[in-house]
């Protein structure tokens, strides 16, 4: 197994530009969510998903949008990028009833 | 609201030293608590959680309910143990709320 796969590893972009961070994953998880990480704040949940075509919000949602069309997919979309959003974007994802996380290997985004 | 608090940003200890990351929480219910870990480069992976009651690495944690406090412990510190370390706990909506971090540096 894979586990939870992401990419980009890296970004750039300039303000106001919009991109997609993918996230994949091949374990049957239900239950798929995006943080992101920055220093001194720890990880804020962004979007969450319980099942294809189920999304929800979480802690800081503005500027992002999601979707799950399937379960193995939880793309992450930025709008139009601001400097306030460059971070460290992890994916994870988990067995509902289940509340250990797997996380991804992390995409570090630069707005600049 | 869950609020999950580590004091420490930081904190340094000398190898074969006792290491204790202190971490709070506030939840009304009863929360099932964590801790992950993050090596230099890697992703976050569970090191621990209450309910299991497990030694992973040499490191334990104690869920006091009447202190709110989940604090992670190891006796002897290894140099491979320097790493960030989140708390984090999961209430009623099974949401993982992650406290802000303690980068632990253990010196040789």
């Amino acid at each position: 197994n894979a586990g939870v796969t992401q990419t980009p590893k890296f970004q750039v972009l300039k303000t106001g530009q919009s991109m997609t961070l993918q996230c994949a994953q091949d374990m049957n998880h239900e239950y798929m969510s995006w943080y992101r990480q920055d220093p001194g704040m720890g990880l804020r949940l962004i979007h969450y998903s319980v099942g294809a075509g189920i999304t929800d919000q979480g802690e800081v949602p503005n500027g992002y949008n999601v979707s799950r069309s399937t379960t193995e997919d939880f793309p992450l979309r930025l709008l139009s990028a601001a400097p306030s959003q460059t971070s460290v974007y992890f994916c994870a994802s988990r067995i509902i009833g289940d509340d250990e996380q797997y996380f991804g290997p992390g995409t570090r985004l630069t707005v600049t | 609201a869950q609020r999950v608090t580590q004091p420490e940003k930081l904190l340094s200890v000398f190898k074969g030293a006792p290491v204790e990351l202190k971490c709070n929480y506030s939840y009304s219910g009863s929360p099932e608590l964590f801790w992950y870990v993050q090596y230099s480069r890697q992703r976050l992976q569970l090191l621990l959680r209450h309910i299991s009651r497990e030694s992973i690495k040499g490191f334990t944690a104690d869920l006091n309910k009447g202190e709110t406090s989940f604090h992670l412990k190891k006796p002897f510190a290894q140099e491979e143990d320097s790493a960030m370390y989140y708390c984090a706990s999961s209430g009623s909506a099974r949401q993982l709320t992650f406290g802000s971090g303690t980068q632990l540096t253990v010196l040789p």
